[in-house]
């Protein structure tokens, strides 16, 4: 499994874009990137999933480099209630075998007002 | 859509009694779910991976008498910790991934609320 490597925190204010980066240099032909969002004793939550260049949704957008071996999530204008951890997790996709997931340490976002 | 709740949410039980909690896909069928742990301030650690009808795969480490997992039917999944310690308090959350002729679609995994266990 490719191991990921993010900043352990990030702060921003409210209405700024933030940017949170994940460095998988081992990633595999067949991996997906997926972050997760997780707030405190709660389970965590999907945000976004891509395998290369650029993937938007109506939460967040996952710009991925031709080499795949680091890839961004942008918040756009975060609220206070974006504080939370997120997580970048590589994997296989759900068409191969076991779909686990492993996560890291993961980036503790905390908006400021 | 793509909901999956646990039971109790949370629990305080003494030192060598035996604590069950539910996972359950409310609105899609489950193949396969998953069991975290997560101690505070630390991020969540797979214990094992349940499939419908079949014994649970464990990670490396985890000890399967002492966490029985059941995979019982398409939408349910229980952990059995049994004789719990103090060192058993921890925060279980499961998740569940949908089979393939199911929605929603997609790769990614719908995880429960979690469930906070104490062991006194």
């Amino acid at each position: 499994l490719a191991k990921t490597t993010q900043p352990i925190s990030m702060d921003s204010y409210e209405g700024q874009e933030v940017n949170i980066t994940c460095s998988h240099n081992n990633i595999a032909t067949n991996d997906y990137i997926t972050w997760y969002q997780q707030f405190p004793s709660q389970g965590p939550r999907f945000i976004i999933q891509g395998y290369k260049t650029k993937v938007t949704n109506e939460v967040a957008s996952l710009f991925i480099p031709a080499d795949r071996k680091s890839s961004t999530l942008s918040l756009p204008r975060v609220s206070l209630s974006d504080t939370a951890v997120y997580y970048c997790l590589v994997g296989k996709d759900r068409g191969s075998t076991l779909g686990r997931l492993y996560f890291g340490r993961g980036t503790q976002l905390t908006v400021w007002p | 859509g793509a909901v999956v709740s646990q039971h109790p949410s949370r629990v305080i039980c003494k030192s060598g009694t035996s604590v069950k909690i539910e996972c359950r896909s409310l609105d899609f069928q489950a193949t396969t779910m998953f069991w975290y742990r997560q101690f505070p301030k630390q991020s969540l650690m797979l214990m094992a991976t349940s499939n419908e009808g079949s014994k649970a795969t464990y990670e490396q480490g985890v000890e399967k008498d002492k966490f029985l997992i059941n995979h019982a039917s398409l939408t349910l999944s229980t952990l059995t910790v049994t004789s719990a310690h103090p060192e058993d308090s921890s925060f279980y959350i499961c998740s569940a991934r949908p089979g393939t002729s199911g929605v929603p679609t997609g790769n990614e995994q719908f995880f429960g609320p979690g469930t906070r266990l104490t062991v006194l």
